[in-house]
């Protein structure tokens, strides 16, 4: 089945500076990678996602690129704020086999102000 | 109004008694889910219902049993409960099954087995 591997699991920065996680997927069958962002006592939210027919996709400071061919994709945050302190989650899935995500095991972002 | 919505929130019982949790959603999805978060966060899915029929089954102990009574509610029955079982349980939907389809969780139930 698929795996996900996600790096790195604690990252710390500072206020203003950018932030980015990367994961990698091991079924080349793969076609849709969402990143959820999990607050405390709380469940996870989706932040973006992207599709293999897509390499690159952003929504404000937030940016998630794909490379196929190494199986890997990453999210980038920019201009990060004590807002963005949380545990961040990526996930993968194969159309043909449902709705089933396979999650990374997840980076806790501390950003200091 | 909460999206998916699930109860209890927290849930402390001993090894050996049988447990619910209830979960329901009114986004108007015609798919839910059961997740289960490990105490490192790791997230494992358990089941998924669409319409009602159950569509994911994994490897779960048969101690754990779905009940999805209409496609706005899945609930979780756990029988003869171990300490293994403590965890946080997610409750999600999503429109469409066949895949590709953005999941919204609940805040999630956490199960602590004495």
């Amino acid at each position: 089945g698929e795996n996900v591997e996600q790096h790195p699991s604690t990252l710390s920065v500072q206020e203003g500076d950018s932030a980015v996680i990367k994961c990698t997927y091991s079924d080349s069958a793969s076609n849709y990678f969402p990143w959820y962002k999990q607050e405390l006592g709380k469940g996870p939210q989706l932040i973006i996602d992207i599709r293999s027919n897509v390499g690159e996709k952003k929504d404000q400071r937030i940016a998630v690129t794909l490379n196929k061919t190494a199986k890997h994709f990453s999210l980038h945050i920019t201009e990060t704020q004590p807002e963005d302190s949380a545990v961040y989650f990526c996930a993968a899935s194969i159309k043909a086999a449902g709705n089933k995500l396979t999650f990374g095991g997840g980076t806790r972002v501390l950003v200091k102000p | 109004d909460t999206a998916v919505s699930q109860t209890p929130k927290y849930l402390v019982t001993q090894m050996g008694n049988d447990k619910s949790i209830k979960c329901e959603q009114n986004l108007g999805h015609d798919t839910m889910y059961w997740y289960k978060q490990d105490s490192k966060k790791f997230l494992k899915i358990m089941f998924s219902y669409n319409n009602k029929e159950l569509i994911i089954n994994e490897t779960v102990p048969n101690r754990f049993s779905p009940k999805s009574p209409d496609k706005a509610h899945l609930n979780l029955h756990i029988n003869s409960l171990e300490l293994g079982d403590s965890a946080v349980y997610f409750c999600a939907s999503s429109q469409g099954w066949q895949g590709n389809s953005p999941l919204h969780f609940g805040n999630g139930t956490r199960l602590t087995v004495t």
